[in-house]
């Protein structure tokens, strides 16, 4: 199948560590900010999202924060496990509605 | 359905050729959107709808890329003249309104273009 992720950024971490994955944008008027998991050959996954008007939101295992003072998104997943292994993107949403992806992350997690 | 579906979900074509790439969102869902991931890239914007008119069609490449979505439902990506540039996977979502809710994607079209 499609193989995502062979020249992106790539974090490796033991199982049961946690993972912070970082997204860095450019438009201050962007005000909706969305994570989304990728695996091999398959579409993207919603993993959790965040407004402008929120500096963190939990999930279940996944903390997102936001600091739009430096414009900047990061993805915390708490004790990760083998099954987290894919690229991570970020989806930015602009002020017209359209979501533009952000650099993407490969996450491999050793066993 | 339950989902974005695209069709189909593998298209092999000689270049020069045209061809149409279908995506069906879910059903009630205003917004949706084209993109085009290349191997080991990540997914670029193509075009974005609001119902039934391209609210932002900035990221398509060329003028060999055209988008319809004439009932605000279905969509059909079109591309004319193939090149072997044009291989990709597309991908399409959809979403419940303009701004500020999750978008849920297919699975995508793999095209070829040989």
């Amino acid at each position: 199948g499609e193989s995502v992720g062979l020249h992106l950024p790539t974090l490796s971490v033991q199982e049961g560590d946690n993972s912070i994955i970082n997204c860095a944008y450019s438009n201050s008027a962007s005000d909706y900010f969305i994570w989304y998991k990728q695996e091999s050959g398959k579409g993207p996954q919603f993993i959790i999202d965040i407004r402008s008007n929120m500096d963190k939101r939990q999930g279940q295992r996944v903390t997102v924060l936001l600091n739009k003072t430096v414009k900047h998104l990061s993805l915390q997943i708490a004790a990760t496990q083998p099954g987290d292994s894919a690229v991570y993107f970020c989806l930015i949403g602009g002020s017209q509605g359209n979501l533009i992806f952000g650099k993407g992350t490969k996450l491999s997690v050793k066993p | 359905g339950a989902g974005v579906s695209q069709t189909p979900s593998n298209k092999v074509t000689e270049k020069g050729k045209y061809v149409e790439l279908r995506c069906d969102p879910i059903s009630g869902h205003t917004a949706l959107y084209w993109y085009r991931q290349s191997l080991g890239q990540g997914p670029e914007f193509l075009i974005y709808f609001q119902g039934t008119g391209a609210a932002d069609d900035s990221g398509l490449p060329n003028d060999r890329f055209f988008a319809v979505r004439p009932e605000g439902s279905v969509s059909t990506l079109k591309i004319q003249r193939t090149e072997r540039g044009d291989s990709a996977v597309y991908l399409c979502a959809s979403s419940s309104t303009s701004s500020g809710t999750e978008a849920f994607f297919g699975q995508g079209t793999r095209l070829t273009v040989v």
